[in-house]
């Protein structure tokens, strides 16, 4: 039973245009939920997360929104550019040290020039 | 510095060969992971480290043995693997404490068994 989900496995977004990726999670203990980015052979590196106490977070052009009522979390890259081009894994877990982290399959965003 | 490091960076193998990767992080991190992610598939958990104790062991096969020698290094001991083993082996670290935890990832060993 997949706990997170990334329903969209790729999207195409014209440069300079807004990205929206979109995670929807079941486990309703879950309440810290990061974004990963992943170029292919390299490890995936931390983009932004958001606690469940905040709807918003936001840092330079990424913006992740959190509904708790729909256990459902966006990333808005705003204005996308080429070298957002990657898989984006939006991953959740609960308030406490070294709990693992569960993983969505990804989403992988294109950015066209 | 939020670099976690690790070694090699390829690695290929043959099914009787034992070999190591090494994973190593300065950032004072208490936790460490290691992942194992194939192909267009998400990251998943094998081990967790925390405060050089394991804490927990997804079910992985003994063939996979982890070690932490110290709080900065996290080693995974491989021997007898099989082909469905080739994978990119991710290690990441984590501050550990009661805070809501960001883990840092290493670029991965790319391990093919033949």
């Amino acid at each position: 039973d997949q706990q997170v989900k990334q329903n969209s496995p790729s999207l195409s977004v014209q440069e300079g245009r807004i990205s929206i990726l979109n995670c929807d999670y079941t486990n309703s203990m879950f309440d810290y939920f990061l974004w990963y980015k992943k170029y292919p052979a390299e490890g995936p590196t931390f983009l932004i997360s958001i606690s469940s106490i905040k709807d918003k977070n936001e840092d330079g052009r990424f913006t992740v929104f959190l509904n708790k009522s729909a256990k459902h979390l966006s990333l808005h890259i705003v204005p996308s550019q080429p070298g957002d081009s990657a898989v984006y894994f939006c991953a959740a877990s609960r308030n406490s040290g070294n709990t693992p982290l569960v993983f969505g399959k990804g989403t992988r965003l294109s950015v066209i020039a | 510095d939020t670099e976690v490091t690790q070694t090699p960076k390829h690695l290929v193998m043959g099914m009787t060969n034992k070999k190591s990767l090494k994973c190593e992080q300065h950032m004072g991190h208490r936790a460490m992971y290691w992942y194992k992610q194939k192909a267009k598939k998400p990251p998943e958990l094998m081990f967790v480290y925390s405060y050089e104790k394991l804490s927990i062991n997804e079910s992985v096969p003994s063939r996979f043995s982890p070690e932490c020698p110290n709080s900065s290094l996290l080693n995974l001991h491989l021997h007898a693997l099989q082909p469905e083993d080739s994978a990119l082996y991710l290690c990441a670290s984590s501050q550990a404490d009661r805070r809501a935890d960001t883990q840092y990832f290493g670029p991965g060993t790319r391990l093919t068994v033949l």
